[in-house]
């Protein structure tokens, strides 16, 4: 079955600690995002990558890191630079053709989140 | 920049009912425009996507949507509302390489 997986689940974490949230697809997609969601607010993108070892920001970057060093996988990690990192966090993945295919045009799929707790 | 707007936070109908759920945007051109839905706990899951040609699109568990050029709308329908339609809606815009959703709609259904 082809997809895109996130683990945790549940994460729970002390203040002033790093903590890193695996996605994995076996979409063979080019592209892969990264979402926080907040109650009220919809999604807000926070990194995007559209090739391996290449990635940007998006709105709400600070606080947050990425890597994109395999096609597979695109980790995110909320660094305690994050003043409000307790939400729902989306991994999603899209084609991106090369004849086209944009952070406007694609169709994303999506995990089923981790959902981050600081304590 | 485009922008989205959902303007009812939450809804509720009866099962059996009809359904439409309205998505306003902003932005100067037609941009690519999306549905999709969210089951409590998961991910998102693409209902309908319009790009150009025909206003009526038709979309997975039988749902529709209309774009209206004229209102900058894209409102999503469902003629009978089924009660495993329970679940939050989000509609997106996509325009210069960006993609903004809406902060969604949640749907309740009554037995």
């Amino acid at each position: 079955d082809g997809g895109i997986t996130q683990s945790p689940k549940y994460l729970f974490r002390k203040e002033g600690q790093n903590v890193t949230l695996s996605c994995e697809q076996n979409l063979n997609h080019d592209a892969m995002y990264w979402y926080r969601q907040d109650p009220g607010q919809g999604l807000r993108l926070i990194y995007y990558s559209q090739i391996v070892n290449d990635f940007q920001k998006g709105d709400i970057a600070e606080g947050y890191s990425v890597s994109r060093e395999k096609k597979e996988s695109f980790p995110l990690t909320v660094t305690s630079a994050q003043k409000n990192p307790t939400a729902f966090y989306l991994c999603a993945s899209s084609i991106s053709p090369p004849t086209g295919g944009t952070l406007s045009t694609d169709t994303q799929y999506f995990g089923p989140g981790t959902r981050l707790t600081v304590l | 920049a485009q922008s989205v707007t959902q303007p009812d936070i939450h809804i509720t109908v009866s099962e059996g009912a009809s359904l439409e759920l309205r998505c306003n945007y902003s932005y100067g051109a037609t941009p690519y425009l999306f549905w999709y839905v969210q089951s409590p706990g998961q991910g998102l899951q693409l209902l309908l996507k319009y790009f150009s040609g025909d206003t009526l699109v038709q979309g997975i568990k039988g749902f529709e949507a209309e774009f209206k050029r004229s209102q900058s709308s894209f409102n999503l329908r469902k003629p009978s509302v089924h009660w495993s339609d329970a679940a939050e809606y989000f509609c997106a815009v996509g325009a210069e390489n960006d993609m903004r959703f809406g902060a969604g709609t949640r749907l309740t259904v009554k037995p």
